[in-house]
């Protein structure tokens, strides 16, 4: 079926160090993976998107890994800073471009 | 700010009583959508259109719920006779469609809605 979910709901990491967030998805059919931040009382923010055709794509900080072998998304995000305190979600977007999201990580800062 | 506007940002109301929302898309985003949050989880899709045509809605829209877009830029989303699982944050979202499978959709800050 269409669904989205995350491997793990928290994660605290020290300020400076890599943070990973991973994502397991079930629909082969997602063309686009994407994920967003969302601080709290806000909408969703784009991060970054991966074609589904790609296996990796870069960012500003941050790398998206497509694994469609085990239909795994991750999100590595280096050298974290405070700002980056908030809950990542994944999503796909399935043809309509009618997104579909997991559940959300909450990443956490430690100074 | 040229971002999505939604309004109002928070509601409170009793069980019964009747509420709309409204959203403003980023100025020549022909596409809308609505996504229902509850807390914890992510956002999950309700309905789109495409300008002033409602393409697609989701099973979870109920016949409680209505949306509408007039003219093809704003858009309302009306639920009557509100329920206490009505209690979510309802986000808007826009995006120009320009070819190929996929545009990033931009995100509203949301209205949060409280069923008493």
């Amino acid at each position: 079926g269409e669904s989205v979910g995350l491997h793990l709901p928290t994660l605290s990491v020290q300020e400076g160090d890599n943070s990973i967030i991973n994502c397991a998805y079930s629909n082969s059919a997602s063309d686009y993976f994407i994920w967003y931040k969302q601080e709290s009382g806000k909408g969703p923010q784009f991060i970054i998107d991966i074609r589904s055709n790609m296996d990796k794509r870069q960012g500003q900080r941050v790398t998206v890994l497509l694994n469609k072998t085990v239909k795994h998304l991750s999100l590595q995000i280096a050298a974290t800073q405070p700002g980056d305190s908030a809950v990542y979600f994944c999503a796909e977007n399935i043809g309509t471009q009618k997104l579909v999201f997991g559940q959300g990580t909450r990443l956490t800062i430690n100074p | 700010d040229t971002g999505v506007s939604q309004d109002p940002r928070h509601k409170i109301t009793k069980r019964g009583q009747n509420v709309t929302f409204r959203c403003d898309p980023i100025s020549e985003h022909n596409r809308l959508y609505w996504y229902r949050q509850t807390l914890g989880q992510g956002p999950e899709f309700l309905t789109y259109f495409q300008n002033e045509a409602q393409l697609e809605k989701s099973r979870l829209l109920s016949d409680r719920f209505s949306a509408e877009r007039p003219k093809g830029s704003f858009s309302t989303l009306e639920i009557q006779r509100t329920e206490q699982g009505d209690s979510a944050m309802y986000l808007c979202a826009s995006t120009k469609l320009a070819g190929g499978s996929y545009n990033e959709q931009f995100f509203g800050p949301g209205t949060r809605l409280t069923v008493l």
